[in-house]
C-alpha cells in the first residue's frame, strides 16, 4: 500500500530564511509526487509535481521539489520565505498509473516577519 | 477558467437530519473526487469518478453517503442520516485524465 510521512507538524522559519517542508513516501512502483498548499478555509491549490525525469521540479509562487529516489523523499524548498508563505502544506502520492492518491497529514508553515 | 464551485459554504444541520453537498468541476475534466477533511489532517477519499462512473468508492460509507454524477459533470454528495461525528470539510476536487488535483473551496459541515 502506498503512504505519504510528512515529519514536521509545524515549521518556522525567519521570513527572508530558505525554507523546508519534508515528506517522505513509500510505493510499490513509480511514484507520482505532488505538494498542495492550504490556505485558512480555502480549498488545497496545487503548487508543483514530479512524475519523471529531472530530479528538481519548480513549481508555484517560487517553490521548488527535489526528488530523491534512493531516500524515497520529495522535499519541498523556497529559496527565501515570505510571510504570505505562511499555510498549510500537503505532500500527496500516487503510484504510477492508478489514480488513488494518497495525501499526507500536512505541515504548517509559520513564516516569522 | 473557472475554477471547482461548490456549494453551499458552511451547514449547519441536527443529528439525523439530511444534507446534500453540490460540486461543478472545471470544465473538461473526467476525474471528480470527494473527501472528507477534519480538522488538521490530509483529505481523505470517499468516492472517485472517471465520467459519470464511480471507479473508487471503497472508503465511502455506503450505509449513510450516497453520490451521484448522472451526466458526467456536476456531482452531489449526500448524507441522510447524518451523525456528530460527520462535522468536517467536505471537499470536491476534479482533474484531467490522471494529472494533478484542482479543488473547490470545501463545505464546512456542522452536526448538532
Amino acid at each position: 500500500a502506498q503512504s505519504v510521512a510528512q515529519p514536521e507538524d509545524q515549521v518556522n522559519v525567519a521570513e527572508g530564511n530558505p525554507l523546508t517542508v519534508k515528506c517522505t513516501y513509500s510505493v510499490s512502483g513509480n511514484p507520482y509526487l505532488f505538494w498542495y498548499v492550504q490556505y485558512p478555509n480555502r480549498g488545497l491549490q496545487f503548487l508543483l509535481k514530479y512524475i519523471t525525469g529531472d530530479n528538481l521540479v519548480k513549481g508555484s509562487y517560487g517553490f521548488e521539489a527535489e526528488f530523491n529516489k534512493s531516500q524515497t523523499s520529495f522535499h519541498l524548498k523556497k529559496p527565501s520565505a515570505l510571510v504570505s508563505d505562511s499555510a498549510l502544506y500537503f505532500c500527496a502520492v500516487r503510484e504510477g498509473g492508478y489514480q488513488k492518491v494518497t495525501f499526507g497529514t500536512g505541515t504548517k508553515l509559520q513564516v516569522i516577519p | 477558467e473557472a475554477g471547482v464551485v461548490q456549494s453551499p459554504r458552511y451547514k449547519i444541520i441536527e443529528k439525523k437530519q439530511p444534507v446534500a453537498f453540490w460540486c461543478n468541476p472545471i470544465s473538461g475534466h473526467n476525474t471528480l473526487y470527494w473527501y472528507l477533511q477534519n480538522l488538521g489532517q490530509g483529505p481523505e477519499l470517499l468516492i472517485r469518478y472517471e465520467n459519470e462512473e464511480a471507479v473508487d468508492d471503497s472508503q465511502l460509507p455506503k450505509d449513510r453517503f450516497s453520490a451521484e454524477r448522472l451526466k458526467g459533470v456536476d456531482s452531489t454528495l449526500k448524507i441522510q442520516p447524518a451523525e456528530l461525528g460527520d462535522s468536517a470539510v467536505y471537499l470536491c476536487a476534479s482533474s484531467l485524465d490522471r494529472s494533478e488535483q484542482y479543488f473547490g473551496p470545501g463545505t464546512r459541515l456542522t452536526v448538532t
